[in-house]
């Protein structure tokens, strides 16, 4: 079955960039959609096609898609950001990625 | 906007089958530009996707659930269900359901606020 692999843990300073990575085979030619998670709380979709944002997401967000990874980058990041972090795309089924903790130091 | 609001029992015993429902207010389930999902988030654990179906009726299913798993839509009322069959202790989770884009990109771009559900006699 497809597999998305995403670092458990990654750690920022305030106002610094974070870089979240996810990765599966030929990924890049699947789309790949992006949620943020806080505790106790539902998830919610910050990328969708790969580089959308849909509306209410600050610019901050960014993501792209190429060859085996997806990346996720939170530019000026913010102690608000600090979150549980889910790629997912589709092969057959929907598949998500086993989510990374983003820490805001 | 679309809201989702799950709903059902939060302790089902082992051996029983887990039933749960979604309630669609503010759009509709009819709607030919969305799947609608089932996902489960065990304690402490990742989302785990486990299917949708489409107004016509049409299913998928997580492959590593797919023997234990029935969803439905109800068109008139509004709302889609989900059974799980033969329950134990790991299926024990918060159980949420969305809204999927039927365009090819499967995002989900609304959730409900999740019911948990524990296995236990």
């Amino acid at each position: 079955s497809y597999e998305l692999t995403q670092s458990a843990s990654v750690s920022v300073s305030p106002g610094q960039t974070a870089t979240i990575t996810c990765s599966g085979h030929k990924l890049g030619d699947k789309y790949t959609c992006w949620y943020q998670q806080k505790p106790g709380q539902s998830p919610v979709l910050i990328i969708y096609q790969d580089n959308k944002r849909p509306s209410g997401i600050p610019d901050r967000f960014s993501a792209s898609n190429s060859g085996d990874t997806a990346t996720l980058t939170i530019r000026g990041t913010q102690a608000t950001d600090e979150a549980d972090y889910y790629c997912q795309a589709w092969d057959i089924a929907v598949v998500f990625g086993g989510g990374t903790k983003l820490t805001v130091l | 906007q679309v809201q989702l609001q799950e709903s059902g029992p939060g302790l089902v015993k082992p051996s029983e089958t887990l039933s749960l429902t979604c309630s669609v207010s503010g759009g509709s389930v009819s709607s030919g530009n969305y799947y609608w999902s089932w996902i489960r988030q065990s304690p402490g654990r990742g989302l785990e996707w486990i299917g949708h179906i489409f107004y016509g009726g049409n299913t998928n299913y997580n492959p590593a659930l797919r023997s234990r798993v029935s969803i439905s839509v109800g068109v008139s009322k509004n709302q889609f269900s989900l059974k799980l069959s033969s329950v134990t202790a790991v299926d024990t989770a918060v159980y949420y359901c969305a809204r999927e884009a039927s365009s090819g990109s499967f995002d989900m771009d609304v959730w409900g606020k999740g019911t948990t559900v524990t296995v236990s006699s």
